[in-house]
């Protein structure tokens, strides 16, 4: 029982450069979203998805851009990265939008 | 707007001490609320939620949450601490109408034995 699967683990990114976090659920969700934790600040919101072919954007969207692909994937890209987009970011989905209840594991991302 | 204050970053207790996680909450209705732990290097795994209902909420690994209205509290406890609860919690409130949870700062726990 897989849950939340994300791809990369670890990635060390240029100033400029670009790439897509990848995120897939096997559980059936309908909502999936994006979340950065920085240190001192808990967990905030970049992006959700409430559903399949919806996207909406959180509460730190600058920056960022995503794709829900189908239902069971939602990928977060960024086009230019800069060194403020040094963190870690997880993918959650949840079986409505009052919570997100199921967390993968986190891309650890620095941008040099 | 939604808020969440853990007043405590770090928390010591000795294994097999009593542990209250402190939390409290901004929110105009009844909220959702939530408790998750996180250990290093690993994604949050949720311990408890409050939707309604019984105030009193228990949770996996034997954790339980008290939902105080009058407070806007919803603290963490559980009765006797192991090694391996040693982690970072952190609470969060959603809404029943809205569409994403809005994470405490989180707090650190720290086992001595």
């Amino acid at each position: 029982n897989a849950g939340v699967t994300q791809t990369p683990k670890f990635q060390v990114l240029k100033t400029g450069q670009s790439m897509t976090l990848q995120c897939a659920q096997d559980m059936n969700h309908n909502s999936m979203y994006w979340y950065r934790q920085d240190p001192g600040m808990g967990l905030r919101l970049i992006y959700y998805s409430a559903s399949e072919g919806t996207t909406d954007k959180g509460e730190v969207p600058n920056g960022y851009n995503v794709s829900r692909l189908n239902k069971r994937e939602f990928s977060l890209r960024l086009e230019s990265a800069a060194p403020s987009q040094t963190s870690v970011y997880f993918c959650a989905s949840s079986e409505g939008l009052a919570g997100a209840g199921y967390f993968g594991a986190g891309t650890r991302l620095s941008v040099l | 707007a939604q808020s969440v204050t853990q007043p405590d970053i770090h928390i010591t207790v000795s294994e097999g001490a009593s542990l209250e996680l402190r939390c409290n909450y901004s929110y105009g209705a009844t909220p959702y609320l939530f408790w998750y732990v996180q250990s290093p290097g690993q994604g949050l795994q949720l311990l408890l939620k409050y939707f309604s209902g019984d105030t009193l909420v228990q949770g996996i690994k034997g954790f339980e949450a008290e939902f105080k209205r009058s407070q806007s509290s919803f603290n963490l406890r559980k009765p006797s601490v192991h090694w391996s609860d040693a982690a970072e919690y952190f609470c969060a409130v959603g809404s029943p109408y809205g569409n994403k949870l809005v994470f405490g700062a989180g707090t650190i726990l720290r086992v001595k034995s």
